[in-house]
């Protein structure tokens, strides 16, 4: 089956620190990947959308200068929290997909913690 | 961006039972739902999807049922275990080829 592999799956960094979250597709191309900002106890809530290639594009109220997508390739794109502060803290969760209507593959999450 | 919600935020059923959890949706230009189970710390898993051409596709003891009318989702487990304990998500493909989530109902088996 298709697999999503999110590096790292926990980090901890200091305030006003940017730290890089990898996505990859390890055995599909994803022209579409997704990214996931999930609180304790809640749903999963879409910050962004990108195509490789291309500029990503945000959903309304999430900081594209504060979180920097980059999908370079079709196996992989990355998240960048840039000066990061505590309210940060958060679980991100990485999706591609082939194409529209078909099933999104989901990582594992990477577990921020600001401090 | 999209609305899907949930009315139940916890189920509890009795192991053997089966379960069903709800789900609506506000975009009814959404073409393709999918169900996601999600268990503590670890990242969304598929369980079965359904296209908005189809009003009802089965799985291993799942089913799920989609009502285009009233934008309604279901998803039914039959004979439910312990090991289906979890937060069920359902995901609605909409716009720009976007998935929405829902806001969650977990479940929960009573051995």
């Amino acid at each position: 089956g298709a697999v999503v592999s999110q590096h790292p799956s926990r980090v901890i960094c200091k305030s006003g620190t940017s730290v890089k979250i990898e996505c990859r597709s390890l055995d599909f191309q994803a022209t579409t990947m997704f990214w996931y900002r999930q609180f304790p106890k809640k749903s999963l809530m879409l910050m962004a959308t990108s195509n490789e290639g291309s500029k990503a594009t945000y959903e309304q109220g999430v900081e594209k200068d504060k979180f920097l997508i980059n999908h370079a390739s079709l196996t992989l794109s990355t998240l960048t929290v840039t000066s990061a502060h505590p309210e940060d803290s958060s679980f991100y969760i990485c999706s591609a997909s082939v194409q529209k209507g078909t099933e999104a593959f989901f990582g594992q999450g990477t577990r921020l913690t600001v401090v | 961006g999209e609305s899907v919600g949930l009315h139940l935020p916890t189920l509890s059923v009795q192991e053997g039972d089966n379960s069903i959890i709800n789900c609506a949706y506000s975009n009814s230009a959404s073409d393709y739902f999918i169900w996601y189970k999600q268990e503590s710390g670890k990242g969304p898993q598929f369980i079965i999807d359904i296209r908005s051409n189809m009003d009802k596709r089965q799985g291993q003891r799942v089913t799920v049922l989609l009502n285009k009318t009233v934008k309604h989702l279901s998803l039914q487990i039959a004979a439910t275990q312990p090991g289906d304990s979890a937060v069920y998500f359902c995901a609605e493909n909409g716009n720009f080829n976007k998935f929405y989530f829902g806001s969650g109902t977990k479940l929960n088996v009573k051995p």
